[in-house]
């Protein structure tokens, strides 16, 4: 069975810092991983996909992966109150089989 | 704008009743999903399907059943509902290949199950 693991949050940011989200796998055959956004009774969005280890930027967020730790992370620069929200971490083994899901890490990001 | 369409956003049934839940994509893509989200539990695959015809188990396929005549559609079915079925369902579709993994949601059907 395919594991995803987040530390569940309440995390607590102010505005204006680098919020940290971090995630663990255990299917060293994984090959996709993904950062969904969840707000409060809203689906889950796509924000960012990384396939390769190093870093990924996209505006204030940079996803990063490190296959040999099998480690998945998610930073988020200047912290605005808009990204209060549950962050999900999704791996996927590369075919057509579905992602598996961590349980999330809620953000709070504090004015 | 892309979008995934789910038929029902809130449904009450009684135990044993059987459910129907539709969802439809507008964007062409071959993969189509079938998630409930629990609290505490988080997302768990039910279903999935890569084409027309074609479907296969997720993590939890007990008690559900789908269906994938078209493309753009596919259908869960609870074929007698029970009160462990009362959940959020979530649909979701994407394309083959490198982007398999880049869901698109539907907004969620809500069912509770009396």
């Amino acid at each position: 069975q395919k594991e995803v693991e987040q530390n569940s949050g309440p995390l607590s940011v102010p505005e204006g810092a680098i919020a940290s989200l971090n995630c663990t796998y255990s299917d060293r055959g994984s090959q996709s991983f993904f950062w969904y956004r969840q707000y409060s009774g809203k689906s889950p969005e796509l924000i960012m996909s990384i396939y390769s280890n190093g870093d990924k930027e996209d505006g204030r967020f940079t996803a990063q992966l490190n296959k040999a730790s099998q480690y998945v992370s998610l930073l988020i620069r200047d912290s605005q109150p808009s990204d209060s929200a549950t962050y999900l971490c999704a791996v996927s083994g590369g075919g057509a089989d579905g992602l598996t899901f961590g349980k999330g890490t809620h953000l709070i990001i504090q004015p | 704008d892309v979008k995934v369409t789910q038929s029902s956003r809130y449904l009450v049934k009684r135990t044993g009743e059987k459910v129907f839940l539709e969802c439809v994509q507008d964007m062409d893509h071959e993969n189509m999903f079938w998630y409930r989200q629990d609290p505490g539990l988080g997302l768990r695959l039910i279903y999935f399907s890569y084409d027309v015809k074609m479907k296969e188990k997720g993590d939890i396929p007990e008690g559900y059943s789908v269906s994938r005549e078209k493309k753009e559609r596919f259908s869960l079915i609870l074929e007698s509902a029970s009160t462990n079925q009362t959940s959020m369902y979530l649909c979701a579709s994407s394309s083959l290949g490198q982007y398999t993994g880049e869901l698109f949601f539907g907004e969620g059907s809500r069912l509770t199950v009396l």
